[in-house]
């Protein structure tokens, strides 16, 4: 168990739609990361929280949206929903704003987004 | 573009023997690399890291070694067990930024 807890574990969902999915990062961690999987693509990043500040942001599309609230939580808004955007997303946290030594990123199981 | 990869998608090693699996990076200026173990239906898991100033650190049953001259990256696991079975992903970290190659499937045999 990593301490990174992500909910729902499953969601299935119909085109159009808005889902969030949620997750609490481990005990004393500032950044929480969240990541796409899908079968073709690998892990893909999307975006990167530090302590309620966006801090960076990979390929997330504009249909979807994060926040951090100041309990260190984070929310994914995915509206719109394509078939495309049926993938596994991870959330992952980590103590600091990087990956450097000593800042090693811990990831959740993940949500299992399928869109019908 | 940049990118971290990896050799083979499919590496199939017997039970006992060890594996070793291969990682391409190509931005000179990484720091940082990850490891990670990712099981069937389950996240990411943190095998073993390593920074640019050093060439090879070990853990249990792990080793990785990195030749920067090549840009190249390695994980060595001894005596192959079931449970090694996995997805395993080099990860390379570029100041705040963490990019995963694909994954290399490994397969046990018995």
């Amino acid at each position: 168990d990593s301490g990174v807890t992500q909910t729902p574990k499953h969601l299935i969902t119909a085109t159009g739609q808005r889902v969030t999915l949620r997750c609490s990062p481990r005990s004393g961690d500032l950044s929480v990361y969240w990541y796409q999987q899908s079968l073709d693509q690998g892990l893909q990043f999307l975006i990167q929280y530090y302590n309620g500040e966006e801090r960076a942001k990979g390929n997330i599309l504009e249909r979807f949206s994060a926040q951090q609230f100041p309990d260190l939580h984070s929310e994914l808004n995915l509206s719109s929903l394509e078939l495309g955007d049926s993938a596994l997303y991870f959330c992952a946290s980590s103590v600091g704003g990087g990956g450097t030594g000593g800042n090693t990123i811990y990831f959740g199981e993940g949500s299992w987004l399928t869109v019908v | 573009g940049e990118s971290v990869g990896l050799h083979l998608p499919t590496l199939s090693v017997q039970e006992g023997d060890n594996s070793i699996i291969n990682c391409a990076y190509s931005n000179s200026a990484s720091d940082y690399f990850i490891w990670y173990k990712q099981e069937s239906g389950k996240g990411p898991q943190f095998i073993i890291d390593i920074r640019s100033n050093m060439d090879k650190r070990q853990g249990q049953r792990v080793t990785v070694l990195l030749n920067k001259t090549v840009k190249h990256l390695s994980l060595q696991i001894a005596a192959t067990q079931p449970g090694d079975s996995a997805v395993y992903f080099c990860a390379e970290i570029r100041g705040d930024k963490i990019i995963f190659g694909k994954g290399t499937r490994l397969h046990i045999l018995p």
